[in-house]
Protein backbone atom coordinates (compact mmCIF):
# COMPACT_ATOMS: atom_id res chain seq x y z
CA UNK A 1 0.00 0.00 0.00
CA UNK A 2 1.10 3.73 -0.66
CA UNK A 3 1.38 5.65 1.91
CA UNK A 4 2.41 9.71 1.83
CA UNK A 5 4.52 11.53 4.78
CA UNK A 6 4.52 15.71 5.38
CA UNK A 7 7.23 15.54 8.30
CA UNK A 8 6.32 19.75 9.01
CA UNK A 9 2.92 19.33 10.86
CA UNK A 10 3.47 23.30 10.95
CA UNK A 11 5.12 26.35 8.89
CA UNK A 12 5.36 30.05 8.78
CA UNK A 13 6.47 32.64 6.39
CA UNK A 14 6.60 36.03 5.60
CA UNK A 15 4.49 37.68 3.34
CA UNK A 16 6.35 37.91 0.22
CA UNK A 17 8.58 35.29 0.92
CA UNK A 18 9.25 32.02 -0.62
CA UNK A 19 8.52 28.85 1.54
CA UNK A 20 9.06 24.76 1.16
CA UNK A 21 6.67 22.02 2.25
CA UNK A 22 7.83 18.78 2.08
CA UNK A 23 6.46 15.29 0.90
CA UNK A 24 7.70 11.98 0.71
CA UNK A 25 6.09 8.92 -0.14
CA UNK A 26 6.22 5.44 -0.71
CA UNK A 27 4.94 2.72 -3.62
CA UNK A 28 6.39 0.25 -6.02
CA UNK A 29 4.74 1.93 -8.72
CA UNK A 30 6.38 3.29 -11.58
CA UNK A 31 3.49 5.40 -12.77
CA UNK A 32 1.18 7.73 -10.59
CA UNK A 33 0.24 11.24 -10.02
CA UNK A 34 1.05 13.51 -6.90
CA UNK A 35 -1.04 16.57 -6.13
CA UNK A 36 -0.96 19.44 -3.76
CA UNK A 37 -4.82 20.29 -2.44
CA UNK A 38 -4.74 23.53 -0.39
CA UNK A 39 -7.74 23.79 2.37
CA UNK A 40 -8.44 27.11 3.87
CA UNK A 41 -10.21 27.63 7.23
CA UNK A 42 -13.21 27.32 5.19
CA UNK A 43 -12.44 23.77 4.63
CA UNK A 44 -12.67 23.86 0.79
CA UNK A 45 -10.41 21.31 -0.87
CA UNK A 46 -8.41 23.46 -3.11
CA UNK A 47 -6.30 22.09 -6.24
CA UNK A 48 -2.94 23.77 -6.26
CA UNK A 49 -0.67 21.73 -8.28
CA UNK A 50 -0.94 17.92 -10.09
CA UNK A 51 2.38 16.03 -11.26
CA UNK A 52 2.25 12.90 -13.58
CA UNK A 53 5.37 10.92 -12.73
CA UNK A 54 6.16 9.96 -15.72
CA UNK A 55 7.07 13.83 -16.89
CA UNK A 56 10.36 14.80 -15.52
CA UNK A 57 9.51 18.52 -16.13
CA UNK A 58 8.48 19.50 -12.57
CA UNK A 59 5.15 21.59 -12.63
CA UNK A 60 4.48 25.24 -12.07
CA UNK A 61 1.39 26.93 -11.50
CA UNK A 62 1.64 30.82 -11.17
CA UNK A 63 3.50 31.20 -7.82
CA UNK A 64 3.37 27.57 -7.29
CA UNK A 65 5.72 25.07 -8.35
CA UNK A 66 6.95 21.46 -7.15
CA UNK A 67 10.24 19.83 -7.16
CA UNK A 68 9.93 15.69 -7.74
CA UNK A 69 12.40 14.22 -7.43
CA UNK A 70 10.87 10.23 -8.12
CA UNK A 71 14.14 8.62 -6.93
CA UNK A 72 14.14 9.74 -3.87
CA UNK A 73 9.72 9.51 -3.97
CA UNK A 74 9.86 13.10 -2.82
CA UNK A 75 7.62 15.95 -3.77
CA UNK A 76 7.46 19.80 -2.70
CA UNK A 77 6.00 22.23 -2.73
CA UNK A 78 7.54 25.82 -3.56
CA UNK A 79 5.36 28.68 -2.76
CA UNK A 80 6.38 32.03 -4.09
CA UNK A 81 5.69 35.75 -3.47
CA UNK A 82 3.84 34.28 -0.48
CA UNK A 83 0.49 36.43 0.43
CA UNK A 84 -1.70 36.31 3.24
CA UNK A 85 -4.50 34.27 1.33
CA UNK A 86 -2.01 31.31 1.03
CA UNK A 87 -2.53 30.66 5.06
CA UNK A 88 -4.21 27.45 4.95
CA UNK A 89 -3.62 23.28 5.63
CA UNK A 90 -1.87 21.55 2.56
CA UNK A 91 -2.11 17.79 2.18
CA UNK A 92 -0.04 16.47 -0.36
CA UNK A 93 -2.00 13.31 -2.30
CA UNK A 94 -0.94 10.38 -4.28
CA UNK A 95 -3.01 8.34 -6.89
CA UNK A 96 -2.07 5.53 -9.08
CA UNK A 97 -2.28 5.63 -12.44
CA UNK A 98 -4.57 3.28 -14.15
CA UNK A 99 -7.86 4.88 -15.46
CA UNK A 100 -10.71 4.31 -13.04
CA UNK A 101 -11.67 5.72 -9.73
CA UNK A 102 -7.93 5.41 -7.95
CA UNK A 103 -8.50 6.35 -4.11
CA UNK A 104 -6.31 9.51 -3.26
CA UNK A 105 -4.05 8.67 -0.48
CA UNK A 106 -3.11 12.13 1.56
CA UNK A 107 -0.14 12.98 4.09
CA UNK A 108 -0.78 14.23 6.99
CA UNK A 109 -1.03 17.89 6.25
CA UNK A 110 1.05 20.96 6.71
CA UNK A 111 -0.11 24.50 8.26
CA UNK A 112 1.00 27.03 6.90
CA UNK A 113 0.90 30.74 8.35
CA UNK A 114 1.49 34.04 6.87
CA UNK A 115 2.89 36.95 9.15
CA UNK A 116 2.38 40.10 8.00
CA UNK B 1 -17.04 26.43 -14.49
CA UNK B 2 -19.43 24.22 -13.03
CA UNK B 3 -18.03 22.45 -9.51
CA UNK B 4 -19.05 19.31 -7.46
CA UNK B 5 -22.03 19.69 -5.62
CA UNK B 6 -22.96 18.42 -2.18
CA UNK B 7 -26.67 18.53 -0.31
CA UNK B 8 -27.19 19.46 2.55
CA UNK B 9 -23.80 21.81 3.72
CA UNK B 10 -25.14 21.08 6.96
CA UNK B 11 -26.52 18.14 8.83
CA UNK B 12 -27.41 17.81 12.80
CA UNK B 13 -28.70 14.12 14.01
CA UNK B 14 -28.97 12.28 17.05
CA UNK B 15 -27.24 8.92 17.68
CA UNK B 16 -29.08 6.31 15.89
CA UNK B 17 -30.97 8.07 13.49
CA UNK B 18 -29.83 7.73 9.73
CA UNK B 19 -28.83 10.36 7.22
CA UNK B 20 -28.45 10.79 3.44
CA UNK B 21 -25.67 13.08 1.54
CA UNK B 22 -26.01 13.63 -1.76
CA UNK B 23 -22.99 14.64 -4.22
CA UNK B 24 -23.70 16.08 -7.81
CA UNK B 25 -20.19 15.62 -9.73
CA UNK B 26 -19.00 18.03 -12.74
CA UNK B 27 -20.79 17.46 -15.57
CA UNK B 28 -19.33 15.12 -17.66
CA UNK B 29 -17.26 13.22 -15.18
CA UNK B 30 -17.62 9.24 -15.08
CA UNK B 31 -16.40 8.95 -11.46
CA UNK B 32 -17.44 9.70 -7.22
CA UNK B 33 -15.65 9.72 -4.70
CA UNK B 34 -16.46 9.98 -1.15
CA UNK B 35 -14.07 10.55 1.72
CA UNK B 36 -14.45 11.16 5.56
CA UNK B 37 -12.09 13.81 7.20
CA UNK B 38 -12.34 14.38 11.02
CA UNK B 39 -11.71 17.17 12.92
CA UNK B 40 -7.51 17.48 12.90
CA UNK B 41 -7.17 14.82 10.35
CA UNK B 42 -6.38 14.29 6.79
CA UNK B 43 -9.25 13.00 4.19
CA UNK B 44 -10.19 9.15 4.56
CA UNK B 45 -11.10 7.34 1.62
CA UNK B 46 -14.64 5.55 2.20
CA UNK B 47 -16.35 4.63 -1.42
CA UNK B 48 -15.81 4.75 -5.04
CA UNK B 49 -17.99 4.77 -7.96
CA UNK B 50 -17.07 4.58 -11.33
CA UNK B 51 -19.55 4.75 -14.44
CA UNK B 52 -22.14 4.48 -12.12
CA UNK B 53 -20.96 0.75 -10.71
CA UNK B 54 -19.03 0.54 -7.37
CA UNK B 55 -15.51 0.00 -7.44
CA UNK B 56 -13.36 0.49 -4.84
CA UNK B 57 -13.79 0.58 -1.00
CA UNK B 58 -11.79 1.76 2.14
CA UNK B 59 -12.57 2.01 5.44
CA UNK B 60 -16.17 2.48 5.70
CA UNK B 61 -18.63 1.26 8.32
CA UNK B 62 -21.29 -1.55 7.42
CA UNK B 63 -23.79 0.92 8.61
CA UNK B 64 -22.85 3.21 5.79
CA UNK B 65 -23.92 2.63 2.11
CA UNK B 66 -23.54 4.22 -0.95
CA UNK B 67 -24.72 4.55 -4.87
CA UNK B 68 -24.59 6.13 -7.69
CA UNK B 69 -27.69 7.03 -9.96
CA UNK B 70 -27.87 6.99 -13.83
CA UNK B 71 -27.45 11.02 -14.18
CA UNK B 72 -24.13 10.38 -11.47
CA UNK B 73 -25.12 12.22 -9.05
CA UNK B 74 -24.08 9.80 -5.92
CA UNK B 75 -25.83 9.67 -2.08
CA UNK B 76 -24.22 8.34 0.94
CA UNK B 77 -26.43 6.79 3.58
CA UNK B 78 -25.70 6.51 6.95
CA UNK B 79 -27.80 4.55 9.49
CA UNK B 80 -27.49 3.80 12.94
CA UNK B 81 -25.51 7.38 13.28
CA UNK B 82 -22.57 7.66 16.03
CA UNK B 83 -20.95 10.43 17.81
CA UNK B 84 -17.80 8.94 16.14
CA UNK B 85 -19.63 9.90 12.63
CA UNK B 86 -18.78 13.51 13.36
CA UNK B 87 -16.71 14.79 10.92
CA UNK B 88 -16.97 16.52 7.21
CA UNK B 89 -17.46 14.42 4.79
CA UNK B 90 -16.13 15.24 0.99
CA UNK B 91 -17.67 13.83 -2.77
CA UNK B 92 -15.23 14.49 -5.31
CA UNK B 93 -15.47 13.71 -9.29
CA UNK B 94 -12.93 13.10 -11.64
CA UNK B 95 -13.14 12.29 -15.43
CA UNK B 96 -11.63 8.69 -16.16
CA UNK B 97 -12.04 8.32 -19.56
CA UNK B 98 -10.25 9.60 -22.64
CA UNK B 99 -7.93 11.49 -20.81
CA UNK B 100 -4.78 11.42 -18.39
CA UNK B 101 -5.86 14.06 -16.15
CA UNK B 102 -7.90 12.35 -13.76
CA UNK B 103 -7.48 15.06 -11.48
CA UNK B 104 -10.35 14.73 -8.27
CA UNK B 105 -12.24 17.75 -7.68
CA UNK B 106 -13.43 18.28 -4.34
CA UNK B 107 -16.90 19.53 -3.50
CA UNK B 108 -17.76 21.93 -0.06
CA UNK B 109 -18.56 19.10 1.74
CA UNK B 110 -21.08 18.34 4.37
CA UNK B 111 -20.49 18.91 8.20
CA UNK B 112 -22.16 16.35 9.83
CA UNK B 113 -22.94 16.58 13.34
CA UNK B 114 -24.53 13.66 15.83
CA UNK B 115 -25.50 14.50 18.83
Amino acid sequence: AQTVTQSQPEMSVQEAETVTLSCTYDTSESDYYLFWYKQPPSRQMILVIRQEAYKQQNATENRFSVNFQKAAKSFSLKISDSQLGDAAMYFCAYRSYPQGAQKLVFGQGTRLTINP
Amino acid sequence: AAGVIQSPRHLIKEKRETATLKCYPIPRHDTVYWYQQGPGQDPQFLISFYEKMQSDKGSIPDRFSAQQFSDYHSELNMSSLELGDSALYFCASSLEKATSDRTQYFGPGTRLLVL
